[in-house]
């Protein structure tokens, strides 16, 4: 089955800095890879999801890119902002089954 | 539009015990997934309920077993509960379509097993 691993695991940066957060999988037939940012006592909030026929998506500060040869896609959080804090995790499916495999996480922190 | 919702938020069993965790979808999702999400790890799939049938499961046991009701409501069971089932249970539904795209969590309900 799939296998995702999420680097780092720790992510501390300067307000107003760029957070790159990167994620590795395993199977090269996973076609949807969405970020989710969670918040103490929340579930996971969907941020931004690519699909695997698009190389790259954006929408306002935050972008994902995907590498399908390398089997890899990057989260980019530019402009941060403290409320940008939280932890995030990446995620890729394959198309045939429904066990989405989530990376171990990232906690980003945004010091004013 | 109501979010997806989920009751208890907080459970404490013991070992041995049956519990059961509910889920009520996003209004106008007809498909709801169950995760156990560990302490420090990401959501971990258990099983994705899509107009009443399980419809896809995960790498855990019988004993965790669901259903979806005609209103797209949904139920987590799991018997003979074990240490390692001390986690937070996370729900998310989705609209009519029986994939993972654009999933709407739950906060989760916190089940401690002593």
């Amino acid at each position: 089955g799939e296998n995702v691993e999420q680097h780092p695991s720790t992510l501390s940066v300067q307000e107003g800095d760029s957070a790159v957060i990167k994620c590795t999988y395993s199977d090269s037939a996973s076609n949807y890879f969405p970020w989710y940012k969670q918040e103490l006592g929340k579930g996971p909030q969907l941020i931004i999801d690519i699909r695997s026929n698009v190389g790259e998506k954006k929408d306002q500060r935050i972008a994902v890119t995907l590498n399908k040869t390398a089997k890899h896609f990057s989260l980019h959080i530019t402009e941060t902002q403290p409320e940008d804090s939280a932890v995030y995790f990446c995620a890729a499916t394959p198309p045939y089954n429904n066990d989405m495999r989530f990376g171990a996480g990232t906690r980003l922190t945004v010091k004013p | 539009e109501t979010g997806v919702t989920q009751s208890p938020t907080h459970l404490i069993k013991t070992r041995g015990q049956q519990v059961t965790l509910r889920c009520s979808s996003q209004s106008g999702h007809n498909t709801v997934s169950w995760y156990q999400q560990a302490l420090g790890q990401g959501p971990q799939f258990i099983f994705q309920y899509y107009r009443e049938e399980e419809n896809g499961r995960g790498n855990f046991p019988p004993r965790f077993s669901g259903l979806q009701f005609p209103n797209y409501s949904s139920e987590l069971n799991v018997n003979a509960l074990e240490l390692d089932d001390s986690a937070l249970y996370l729900c998310a539904s989705s609209v009519d379509r029986a994939t993972n795209e654009k999933l709407f969590f739950g906060s989760g309900t916190q089940l401690s097993v002593l």
